[in-house]
C-alpha cells in the first residue's frame, strides 16, 4: 500500500521569498515520486519526477526536490516565488517494477501555492 | 496536437441519466487510467487499465463503469448520475515512469 500526505492545504509567499511545498509519502516498496502542478481551469502538468538516479531533482520553472529516503520525504522547493507560481501543486507516488502498485499513481490531498506582489 | 484528448470537456446532466466520457491518445501506451479530482481530496483513481484485456477498479469505483475499445480508447461511464458525482475527472496515459493527463471533463450533475 501506499500513500502521501502533503503538509499544508494552503501556502502563502511574498514574491522573491522562498517556496517550500513539503510531502511525505509511505510506500512498501521503493517509490517512484512526482510533482504535478494545475494551473487554474487548467490539467496537470509534470513538474519534476524522482525514478532513482540522483536524490536532487530539477524540475521545470525553477523548480526542485529532493528524495530523502530516511525522512519518506520529498519536499518541494524554489528559491524565489513568483506571481506566476500561484497554482495547485500535487505530489504523487508509485511503486517501481514489482507489487500491485506498479503504474499506478496515489496522490496527496494538493497545496494551493499563493504568491503576494 | 495533444497526446490525450478527453470529450466532452464540459458536461451537465440530471440525476439518473447515463453519460459516458470519452477518452483517446495518440502516445502508443497500454496503460490507462480514469481519476476524479475534488477539492481539497486531490486526485482519486477510478479504474485502470494496462492493456485491452486487463480492467481493474480502483479506489472509488462505485457507481462507474468502463471499457477499453482499443489501445488508444478507454472510456468511463456513469450508468445512472448521482449529484455526488459532479467533479473533475482526468483521463491519462502512462509509459514506466510517467502518468499523462488529459485535459480533464468538468462534470456536473444537476
Amino acid at each position: 500500500a501506499q500513500s502521501v500526505t502533503q503538509l499544508g492545504s494552503h501556502v502563502s509567499v511574498s514574491e522573491g521569498a522562498l517556496v517550500l511545498l513539503r510531502c511525505n509519502y509511505s510506500s512498501s516498496v521503493p517509490p517512484y515520486l512526482f510533482w504535478y502542478v494545475q494551473y487554474p481551469n487548467q490539467g496537470l502538468q509534470l513538474l519534476l519526477k524522482y525514478t532513482s538516479a540522483a536524490t536532487l531533482v530539477k524540475g521545470i520553472n525553477g523548480f526542485e526536490a529532493e528524495f530523502k529516503k530516511s525522512e519518506t520525504s520529498f519536499h518541494l522547493t524554489k528559491p524565489s516565488a513568483h506571481m506566476s507560481d500561484a497554482a495547485e501543486y500535487f505530489c504523487a507516488v508509485s511503486a517501481k517494477a514489482g507489487g500491485t502498485s506498479y503504474g499506478k499513481l496515489t496522490f496527496g490531498q494538493g497545496t494551493i501555492l499563493t504568491v503576494h506582489p | 496536437d495533444a497526446d490525450v484528448t478527453q470529450t466532452p470537456r464540459n458536461r451537465i446532466t440530471k440525476t439518473g441519466k447515463r453519460i459516458m466520457l470519452e477518452c483517446s491518445q495518440t502516445k502508443g501506451h497500454d496503460r490507462m487510467y480514469w481519476y476524479r479530482q475534488d477539492p481539497g481530496l486531490g486526485l482519486r483513481l477510478i479504474y485502470y487499465s494496462f492493456d485491452v484485456k486487463d480492467i481493474n477498479k480502483g479506489e472509488i469505483s462505485d457507481g462507474y463503469s468502463v471499457s477499453r475499445q482499443a489501445q488508444a480508447k478507454f472510456s468511463l461511464s456513469l450508468e445512472s448520475a448521482i449529484p455526488n458525482q459532479t467533479a473533475l475527472y482526468f483521463c491519462a496515459t502512462s509509459d514506466v515512469t510517467e502518468q499523462f493527463f488529459g485535459p480533464g471533463t468538468r462534470l456536473t450533475v444537476l
